[in-house]
């Protein structure tokens, strides 16, 4: 049975400093993984889809790695900025549409 | 608007009443999945649909749950005879038709939070 684990739980950082959160799953058979941002109260928008065939994909300020044999993916934020504060969702996926989630990490940037 | 529409973004029912919550997905996807967001606990999946079929409802609660995505219209969630543990936030994604060309990428709804008082 697939366990998606995101460590860690909450980070606080001051504005400006880099941001790495980490995801590892049990199972590395995965279709994709992808990162989501989530506001309080609000749903959930779409960061990065990383297929398994890649290692990588980066989009302006963020940076995700996949490494499918270790069973880890890493999001780096370059250069936080308080905009950045909210839950980052990891969830991996077998099979079309159906995603496992962890828990997230929940980031707080202060000025 | 070109996002996941999900309505009613809140929705307040006393036991026993039936909650229904609709979902239109993006523009040129095909395909519309239901999520539930209990509170504290992380997005688990419900129900997988495309037009007219349901794909996927290995995640449905088995009794008080149904889901359906008729050829015209929204998809809507129903849930019959709620009790205070439906309480939580429902969420629905879409995506594109699963051929070799495209990701699998999933966009989210802003989720419809039901209460049962």
């Amino acid at each position: 049975k697939q366990e998606v684990t995101q460590i860690p739980a909450a980070l606080s950082v001051p504005e400006g400093e880099n941001l790495v959160l980490n995801c590892s799953f049990t199972d590395s058979a995965i279709y994709n993984l992808q990162w989501f941002r989530q506001d309080p109260g609000k749903g959930l928008t779409s960061l990065l889809l990383i297929q398994s065939s890649q290692r990588e994909q980066t989009s302006g300020r963020l940076n995700a790695s996949l490494d499918k044999s270790s069973g880890r993916s890493t999001l780096y934020i370059a250069a936080s900025q308080p905009g950045d504060s909210a839950t980052y969702l990891c969830a991996v996926s077998h099979s079309w549409g159906k995603l496992q989630f962890g828990a997230g990490t929940q980031v707080v940037v202060t000025p | 608007n070109a996002g996941v529409m999900q309505n009613p973004r809140h929705l307040v029912r006393r036991r026993g009443q039936e909650a229904r919550l609709r979902c239109s997905p993006m523009k040129g996807h095909s395909h519309v999945y239901w999520y539930r967001q209990l509170p504290e606990e992380g997005l688990k999946f419900m129900v997988y649909l495309q037009k007219e079929n349901i794909i996927d409802e290995s995640g449905m609660p088995k009794e008080r749950f149904s889901a359906e995505f008729p050829k015209e219209g929204p998809s809507i969630l129903r849930i019959q005879q709620v009790v205070r543990g439906d309480s939580a936030a429902y969420f629905c994604a879409s995506s594109l038709e699963p051929t070799a060309a495209n990701t699998g990428e999933l966009f989210f709804g802003e989720g419809s939070r039901l209460t049962v008082l």
